[in-house]
């Protein structure tokens, strides 16, 4: 166990549905990310938080909403979502948002219908 | 901002034999430099990785080179074993030090 757990390991959702994906990490690391893994695409950064603050965004539609209330603690709200968002959803978090090393939840295999 | 490339997209090799992954990035400001492997089902997890002061780095039978001149570096595993299949990504950082990662490689050793 890494010490990053994502809840849940698996969702399916239709488009007009609301829900949730739960990062925690007992690492004391102070950087957490949300990346988006696609068959055959490379890992895609979606959202950085470093000391609860969000300092990147990476063209993500709004249908994907990032909240960190604490420093161990990550959501991705979404909404109103497409059958191309159907993915798995990777948390991450490392010591400091510069050059080192990022260690990754088992994701979120989501699936939208 | 920084872009990653991966090559080959899968690679099989003989149980035993070599297997070279090779990565090329685009901005010259890039000093960090893991690589994650990614086995079926799991998370990614980092195997090894190289800063821009090092040019080579070993552990057991994986090693990483970096030509920062040209901006590539590699990974090498050397006598493959069955649970050397994976996927493995390497990733570079950007200017702002952002992890940018390459498409993976899927390796299958065979026996």
């Amino acid at each position: 166990e890494t010490g990053v757990t994502q809840t849940p390991r698996h969702l399916v959702m239709g488009m007009t549905n609301k829900k949730s994906l739960k990062c925690e990490q007992h690492l004391g690391h102070n950087a957490m990310y949300w990346y988006k893994q696609s068959a055959k695409k490379p890992l895609e950064l979606m959202f950085v938080y470093n000391f609860k603050e969000q300092t990147e965004n990476n063209s993500v539609p709004s249908r994907f909403s990032p909240e960190c209330p604490n420093s161990s603690h990550l959501f991705l709200h979404l909404h109103t979502l497409q059958p191309e968002d159907s993915a798995l959803y990777l948390c991450a978090s490392s010591q400091d948002r510069v050059n080192t090393e990022a260690f990754f939840g088992q994701g979120t295999r989501l699936t939208v219908v | 901002g920084e872009n990653v490339e991966q090559h080959p997209s899968t690679l099989s090799v003989q149980e035993g034999d070599s297997a070279v992954i090779k990565c090329t990035y685009s901005d010259s400001a890039s000093n960090y430099f893991p690589w994650y492997k990614q086995e079926l089902g799991k998370r990614p997890q980092l195997i090894i990785d190289i800063r821009s002061n090092v040019g080579e780095k070993k552990d057991q039978r994986i090693a990483v080179t970096l030509n920062k001149t040209a901006k590539h570096f590699s990974l090498h595993i050397t006598e493959t074993q069955p649970e050397d299949s994976a996927v493995y990504f390497c990733a570079a950082t950007d200017s702002w030090g952002k992890l940018q990662f390459g498409a993976g490689t899927q390796v299958v050793v065979t026996p």
